[in-house]
């Protein structure tokens, strides 16, 4: 039982290269979210996915699509990558939205030169 | 306003004494309330959950929530080096939004 997984885990881009971050969960969770977590930001809501089929927009979309592959997996793509967009990414999931533990990947460090 | 507000530290305690970490939400409705803690470059880990009013206790943790005047707390008892990590308090907004605070970087010294 892996829980959470990432990948990559780092990544260098160059501004205006593409790439998708994978995550996938074995917990047979509903729901799935991305974050992107900044010094003195804390962790804030890119997408997340209630069930699987829908995706939603969290607190800092602009940049990123999300595809909610299949229950277990749910990636995050960023089309044109720009330095403002270096950060921590982590992936979690749940059982549902609202009043569930979220439980976290290990991350993913992209960096935007 | 922010939504969830911690103060970011660092909050140094000695080896032994008990941590008092501290968040206060903005929105009035929420219901859940969580602590994770981070140790550097590692991912969030949930430590505590928390739903109604008064005290949860897990080993050497406490959670402490007040609706009313709208903070919630966690407590470390017996502090160990081992506790020195950054914690998170996050809110459920809106029935399915997890919002975070900035987080407050603990150090425990021996």
């Amino acid at each position: 039982n892996a829980g959470v997984t990432q990948t990559p885990k780092f990544q260098v881009l160059k501004t205006g290269q593409s790439m998708t971050l994978q995550c996938a969960q074995d917990m047979n969770h509903n729901s799935m979210y991305w974050y992107r977590q900044d010094p003195g930001m804390g962790l804030r809501l890119i997408y997340y996915s209630a069930s699987e089929g829908t995706t939603d927009k969290g607190e800092v979309p602009n940049g990123y699509n999300v595809s909610r592959l299949n229950k277990r997996e749910f990636s995050l793509r960023l089309e044109s990558a720009a330095p403002s967009q270096t950060s921590v990414y982590f992936c979690a999931s749940s059982v549902g939205t609202g009043a569930y533990e979220q439980y976290f990947g290990p991350g993913t460090r992209l960096t935007v030169t | 306003q922010k939504e969830v507000e911690q103060n970011s530290g660092p909050l140094s305690v000695p080896e032994g004494a008990i941590a008092s970490l501290n968040c206060t939400y903005s929105d009035r409705v929420s219901q859940s309330f969580f602590w994770y803690r981070q140790y550097s470059g590692k991912s969030p880990e949930l430590i505590m959950s928390i739903y109604s009013n008064g005290d949860k206790e897990d080993g050497r943790f406490t959670a402490q929530l007040n609706k009313a005047s709208q903070y919630v707390s966690l407590l470390i008892r017996d502090s160990q080096p081992s506790d020195s990590a950054t914690y998170l308090c996050a809110v459920i907004q809106g029935a399915q939004k997890l919002v975070f605070g900035q987080g407050t970087r603990l150090t425990i010294n021996p």
